[in-house]
């Protein structure tokens, strides 16, 4: 099957700092990926659509200025988080579409962020 | 915009029996895909189950099978022979046919008893 990573799978950063997660597919192209937050026990929130070249599509609450993400080639696409503050602390996956897979998304194993 | 129900936050399952975990949606369209996803303690999600929705006949895979209830917006899913394994974060998660992001419920713990 498709097979997904994210670097780091866990980093600790100061407040103020910024820090930058990767994701890539690794054995296919995958020219939309996903960015999503998940908090202890909870589901996964959708933050933003990342494509391929272009720019991504945040959703609804999610500060695009806070949260940047760059998606420069079809197998990597990056998440920075700016200015980290100790709320911005979860766990962040990713997930590329395979469009030889029936459009179905194949998850990274996650990366946890805290922030001290 | 599209909402998941699970209404079950943890269910306990003694090994060898079946449990069944329950998920409602809504949704106005016709064509769409329903999945379940495990996730475990290693917080990899793992797709259990894909059902689509104009196919009838419900999906299966191994000691995973669902019951698809169209007209009632449900999509239950029914692990049988338990195994310690299963224990994990069970999400049932819904997508439009022409839309590629998915809407995940709040998830089901489900614990397997020795």
């Amino acid at each position: 099957g498709a097979v997904v990573s994210q670097h780091p799978s866990w980093v600790i950063c100061k407040s103020g700092t910024s820090v930058k997660i990767e994701c890539r597919s690794l054995d296919f192209q995958a020219t939309t990926m996903f960015w999503y937050r998940q908090f202890p026990k909870q589901s996964l929130m959708l933050m933003a659509t990342s494509n391929e070249g272009s720019k991504a599509t945040y959703e609804q609450g999610v500060e695009k200025d806070k949260f940047l993400i760059n998606h420069a080639s079809l197998t990597l696409s990056t998440l920075t988080v700016t200015s980290a503050h100790p709320e911005d602390s979860s766990f962040y996956i990713c997930s590329a579409l395979s469009l030889a897979e029936a459009y179905e998304q194949y998850f990274g194993p996650g990366t946890r962020l805290t922030v001290t | 915009a599209q909402t998941v129900t699970q209404s079950q936050p943890e269910m306990s399952v003694q090994e060898a029996e079946t449990v069944t975990l329950s998920c409602t949606y809504d949704t106005s369209e016709s064509d769409y895909y329903l999945f379940w996803y495990k996730q475990p303690p290693s917080r990899q999600m793992i797709l259990v189950i894909r059902q689509e929705a104009y196919k009838q006949q419900n999906a299966t895979e191994n000691r995973f099978s669902v019951n698809f209830q169209k007209a009632a917006k449900s999509f239950s899913l029914k692990i049988s022979d338990s195994q310690l394994g299963d224990a994990a974060m069970y999400f049932c998660a819904y997508r439009r046919s022409n839309d590629y992001k998915l809407s995940f419920g709040a998830g089901t713990t489900v614990t397997v008893r020795a």
